[in-house]
């Protein structure tokens, strides 16, 4: 078993939909928690950060980490063409490296 | 935010030479860089954390012979594939951790090497 499971779509959905985004993941020492996104042929960016167990909402998005469930999911409400990426889920222990998921391409059409 | 930037943004070269790829942190000191690599569909993979000043530290399997890392400064990391073979076509993003902000990395936009 992986480290961190991600689907990797392809996920396609109509403009102002809410879109869902889910990883899972085995490691319990798993502290911290991030979704970046990456547009084609660039770097990833950062989203969302979040620590521990819990809930964290910027603007149309909302991280939430189920740490008993070792689940974590990213929420975009509104969803809008702009938002058509490559997330990436990514988690490290205290100390540790990052793990990433193998990421979910989203396609928000207009 | 903070901005790292890579260098070059793309190369193609022929087997067997030797490709220099440049992270700097723009606007912030970074004292610990790390680089990745993205093959196709896949997640990026670690390959090696630099600390400014000192020799990096290479993830298991990464040959440190064949990719050579030097952290000269705060703002400037370099990676340099040696004697590169198409296997190593692949696409190498740098990202650079603020020393304030120990649970956070910066990315660069990555540098897409094409061996042929």
């Amino acid at each position: 078993q992986k480290e961190v499971e991600q689907d990797p779509g392809p996920l396609s959905v109509p403009e102002g939909a809410i879109v869902s985004l889910n990883c899972t993941y085995s490691n319990s020492a798993f502290q911290y928690f991030m979704w970046y996104r990456q547009y084609s042929r660039k770097g990833p960016e950062l989203l969302m950060y979040t620590y521990s167990s819990g809930n964290k909402e910027d603007g149309r998005f909302t991280a939430q980490v189920d740490k008993s469930s070792k689940y974590i999911s990213l929420f975009i409400r509104d969803s809008q063409p702009s938002d058509s990426a490559t997330y990436l889920c990514a988690m490290r222990a205290e100390s540790e490296k990052l793990v990433f998921g193998k990421g979910t391409k989203l396609t928000v059409n207009p | 935010g903070a901005v790292v930037s890579q260098h070059p943004s793309w190369v193609i070269c022929k087997s067997g030479t030797s490709v220099k790829i440049e992270c700097r942190s723009l606007d912030f000191q970074a004292t610990t860089m790390f680089w990745y690599r993205q093959f196709p569909k896949q997640s990026l993979m670690l390959m090696a954390t630099s600390n400014e000043g000192s020799k990096a530290t290479y993830e298991q399997g990464v040959e440190k012979d064949k990719f050579l890392i030097n952290h000269a400064s705060l703002t400037l990391s370099t990676l340099t594939v040696t004697s590169a073979h198409p296997e190593d076509s692949s696409f190498y993003i740098c990202s650079a951790r603020v020393a304030s902000e120990q649970e956070t990395q910066y990315f660069g936009p990555g540098t897409r090497l094409l061996v042929l």
